[in-house]
């Protein structure tokens, strides 16, 4: 899985759309971007994945650059809910070999009423 | 809500003693992850069971273990207890082991090591 560099933290104002970057320089042409995301006092939770193509869901979605060095996650319209730590991971696909989730420190988003 | 239930919610004991951690599945997942979150470590992945095998082995002391039951439920078991044991700890289910599978999280068990 390639490393991912993602800001320490991301300030946005309710209802307004929010970009979060990741870098993934190193990424294989096998490994797919995943996001998951932690609210506060809770277990993480799935928001979206993709290889090449962008891709979305009710959630959010996820640009991902050409070269697919870098992607951004998009929360169109940022609620206070939506205040949590972003984790973006590659995963290398394997059909029988996969293992847990790496995660790294995150973004932490905080949005302002 | 996931769908995933763990017990307790909270386990205080003291440093030497043995705990167990249990996990339910989401309804039809055969997979299950173990997962430790601390301050300084952050979210680590531990152990992994498929159907009742073990499948993968993250950053698991050996004083840890766990297992899978024929009803998929699963235990982790932490013995020796340490001060720095305690952390949240997390348990995940998906459905299969494929890497782009969706992993389901639990509410988490706070374990207080005193």
């Amino acid at each position: 899985d390639a490393k991912t560099t993602q800001p320490n933290s991301m300030e946005s104002n309710e209802e307004e759309p929010v970009h979060l970057p990741c870098n993934h320089s190193t990424i294989s042409g096998t490994d797919y971007i995943h996001w998951y995301r932690q609210l506060p006092s809770q277990g993480p939770e799935y928001v979206i994945h993709g290889l090449t193509s962008n891709v979305n869901n009710r959630m959010a979605s996820l640009a991902i650059a050409e070269d697919r060095k870098s992607s951004t996650l998009i929360l169109h319209r940022a609620t206070l809910r939506d205040a949590a730590v972003y984790y973006c991971m590659t995963r290398m696909y394997s059909g029988g070999g996969a293992d847990g989730l790496t995660f790294g420190k995150g973004t932490h988003l905080i949005i302002q009423p | 809500d996931s769908g995933v239930t763990q017990t307790p919610k909270h386990l205080i004991t003291a440093t030497g003693q043995r705990v167990t951690l249990r996990c339910s599945p989401r309804s039809g997942d055969l997979s299950v992850y173990w997962y430790q979150q601390s301050l300084d470590q952050g979210l680590q992945f531990l152990i992994q069971y498929y159907n009742g095998e073990e499948r993968a082995k993250g950053n698991i002391l050996e004083r840890f273990s766990a297992q899978q039951f024929p009803d998929l439920h699963s235990e982790l078991n932490l013995s020796s207890l340490e001060l720095g044991d305690s952390a949240l700890y997390f348990c995940a289910s998906s459905t299969r082991v494929f890497s782009t599978d969706t992993q389901y999280f639990g509410p988490g068990t706070r374990l207080t090591v005193l």
